[in-house]
């Protein structure tokens, strides 16, 4: 059973656009919700988490913003660059889950420049 | 200060062989977990493990198995190799149980023939 739910499976944006990546869990037990980065032939790279007692983490040009009543979670890249051209994956960790982390499927960003 | 290492980078195994993979977790770092990526099955879970012992483990049979020595390295093995067992293996290092964040090393590239 998929506990975590990502979407798109793929985006094109253009260059200086916002980037939008949405996530839903099924599991209330989650307490920690990180997204990942992952380049060709490189490990997933964190990029920024956020605790469900927040609705909204930013860092730079990349923010999270957390419902949690609706269980949903997403990351917006705001003036998406080519090089943010990736493969982004959103997680989610229970609180008696010790390091193991749950992935979504995965979204395949491509800016154009 | 160094990442997390892992060894081989690419390995071709034929079916039916065995083979071990090296994770070595950043210095300091007590806790690894490691995960199976494939593109039809995204990132999954193997097991991960805090001093010396194996605190959780993924829906994977039991060919699957690893350990952790006294310095926090750790390896994997799998036996009786699949074609369906070529995947990306990554190796995640995190401070403690728990610990929210979780750093990815390159990955082995493991192909089966």
């Amino acid at each position: 059973q998929q506990q975590v739910k990502q979407s798109p499976q793929s985006l094109i944006v253009q260059k200086g656009g916002i980037s939008i990546i949405n996530c839903a869990y099924e599991n209330t037990a989650f307490d920690y919700f990180p997204w990942y980065q992952q380049f060709p032939g490189k490990g997933p790279a964190l990029l920024i988490a956020i605790r469900p007692d927040v609705s909204e983490k930013k860092e730079g040009r990349f923010t999270i913003s957390f419902n949690k009543s609706a269980k949903q979670f997403s990351l917006h890249i705001m003036d998406s660059q080519p090089g943010d051209s990736a493969t982004y994956f959103c997680a989610a960790r229970g609180k008696t889950s010790g390091s193991r982390l749950t992935f979504g499927e995965g979204t395949q960003l491509t800016v154009n420049p | 200060k160094a990442g997390v290492t892992q060894t081989p980078r690419y390995l071709i195994k034929t079916r039916g062989q065995q083979v071990t993979l090296s994770c070595s977790p950043i210095s300091g770092h007590r806790s690894v977990s490691w995960y199976q990526q494939t593109p039809g099955q995204g990132l999954q879970f193997l097991f991960e493990y805090f001093s010396e012992t194996q605190r959780n483990k993924g829906n994977f049979p039991g060919r699957f198995s690893g350990r952790q020595f006294s310095n926090s390295r750790s390896e994997m093995n799998v036996s009786t190799l699949e074609l369906g067992d070529s995947a990306l293996y990554l190796c995640a290092s995190s401070w403690g149980q728990g610990d929210t964040e979780a750093f990815f090393g390159q990955g082995t590239r493991l192909t089966v023939v």
